[in-house]
């Protein structure tokens, strides 16, 4: 049983097009992650969603948009796709509550290569 | 804001060598520290963690204490194997900030046989 899923695992594509990476997670959690791992393996915050509202939203181009359907999906769309946003892209998603010791667990990642 | 520094690998060791990775960190008030690990080709999974201070987060021969005087989360093991060549990374979580967690910059370890 995959915990936290995406697809797709692998995405090439051009500079300038659209696409999407989806989320799905089966843990019953009510809040879903989107962080960013660039070349050098460094991870950072893009987006959180809390039952389906926008928590946080860091300093993210608006190219990036994140929409939660409902708690279990999170999908993340990117509009004009640029050299630099090729990295890997993680979903993770917890239980909210509890002072901030609950643990996050994360899907296996989709890296996003834009030629 | 919340900041995370780790020391920057590639760490190379032999297998039953002694390994630790610094850890320390920034925050505005009292966050929860992580050690999370990333196999090659993998996702992050969670390795050990602790709440408040002076606790000791421990997890498949791996520990690290909370120091809150020293601001730090250093882990250790004392036997590494060849299957712990990983990527490591340390972590904090404050409730202020919504509960993301902060990372530092990841630690290559790479054990030979």
């Amino acid at each position: 049983d995959t915990a936290v899923s995406q697809t797709p695992k692998y995405l090439v594509t051009q500079m300038g097009n659209d696409k999407s990476i989806k989320c799905e997670q089966n843990l019953g959690h009510d809040t879903m992650y989107w962080y960013k791992q660039d070349s050098k393996k460094f991870l950072k915050i893009m987006f959180s969603y809390n039952n389906k509202e926008l928590i946080i939203n860091e300093t993210v181009p608006n190219r990036f948009s994140p929409k939660s359907p409902d708690k279990a999906h999170l999908n993340l769309h990117i509009n004009s796709l640029e050299l630099g946003d090729s990295a890997v892209y993680f979903c993770a998603s917890s239980l909210s509550g509890g002072g901030g010791r609950n643990e996050q667990f994360f899907g296996p990642g989709t890296r996003l290569t834009v030629l | 804001g919340d900041s995370v520094t780790q020391m920057e690998g590639p760490v190379t060791l032999s297998e039953e060598a002694f390994l630790t990775i610094n850890c320390t960190y920034t925050a505005t008030g009292y966050p929860s520290l992580f050690w999370y690990v990333q196999y090659p080709g993998e996702g992050l999974q969670l390795l050990l963690k602790a709440t408040k201070a002076d606790d000791k987060g421990s997890n498949k021969g791996f520990e690290a204490t909370y120091r809150k005087e020293t601001t730090s989360f250093h882990l250790e093991k004392g036997s590494v194997q060849v299957s712990d060549s990983a990527v490591y990374f340390c972590a904090l979580s404050e409730v202020a900030a919504g509960n993301k967690l902060t990372f530092g910059g990841g630690t290559r370890v790479l054990v030979k046989p």
